[in-house]
């Protein structure tokens, strides 16, 4: 089975501090996701890295940025936290071209910017 | 571009009836679909896929849905709910043109919830 790992399920922090979440799958999938969660208004991607070191910029980037060093780990920071960025963060991880996609999530950090 | 419509936000049932959750999408070229389940403070789990082959398709806890290219569907059915089938279900497409294996187009969700 897939599995994708997110280094906190709960995280407060405060206004201003710089934030680091973490995600790890150990399939070996090219692709890895970075969405929140926020209701009413679903899942919008943040970023994603199709290889080591590549990114693309997502829906809503502002106010982020990622790092892909190693294949199984991507990681969301938030150089600069506020409190329109509390939410629930979602990992996500898929294969190239097999399986059309499909994206195995993580269990979730729900964030609060205090 | 796709988008993807779920039609309902909330859909309530009782315990053992069936339920239809509906999804509609928009794309220019052939698609690939998706049902995805989330039960409260947790991920997102695939629950079934559609990639080719046969339009019915079968997925995990009794789920199924059919593809119909015709009206740009696919609805998500379960014959029988459970109570513990109470979580947000998510329909998303991928477009088949980039490989399938990249983006891909959510909606906004429908909350299930299953009564006694």
């Amino acid at each position: 089975d897939v599995k994708v790992t997110q280094s906190s399920r709960y995280l407060v922090k405060r206004t201003g501090e710089k934030v680091f979440l973490e995600c790890v799958q150990d399939m070996d999938h090219e692709n890895m996701f970075w969405y929140r969660q926020d209701p009413g208004l679903g899942l919008r991607l943040i970023y994603f890295s199709y290889d080591v070191k590549m990114k693309e910029k997502g829906d809503i980037p502002e106010g982020y940025s990622v790092s892909r060093e190693k294949k199984e780990r991507f990681s969301l920071i938030l150089e600069s936290a506020s409190t329109n960025q509390t939410s629930m963060y979602l990992c996500a991880s898929s294969y190239g071209d097999r399986s059309g996609g499909a994206q195995y999530f993580g269990p979730g950090t729900r964030l609060l910017v205090l | 571009a796709q988008s993807v419509t779920q039609l309902d936000s909330q859909v309530p049932v009782f315990e053992e009836a069936p339920v239809e959750l509906r999804c509609n999408y928009s794309s220019s070229v052939s698609v690939y679909l998706f049902w995805y389940v989330q039960y409260p403070n947790q991920g997102l789990q695939l629950l079934l896929k559609y990639l080719s082959g046969s339009t019915l398709v079968k997925g995990i806890n009794g789920f199924e849905a059919e593809f119909n290219k015709s009206q740009t569907s696919f609805h998500l059915r379960k014959p029988s709910v459970h109570i513990s089938d109470t979580a947000e279900y998510f329909c998303a497409v991928s477009d088949r043109v980039t490989g399938g294996g990249n983006k891909l187009t959510f909606g906004t969700g429908t909350q299930l919830k299953v009564e006694l």
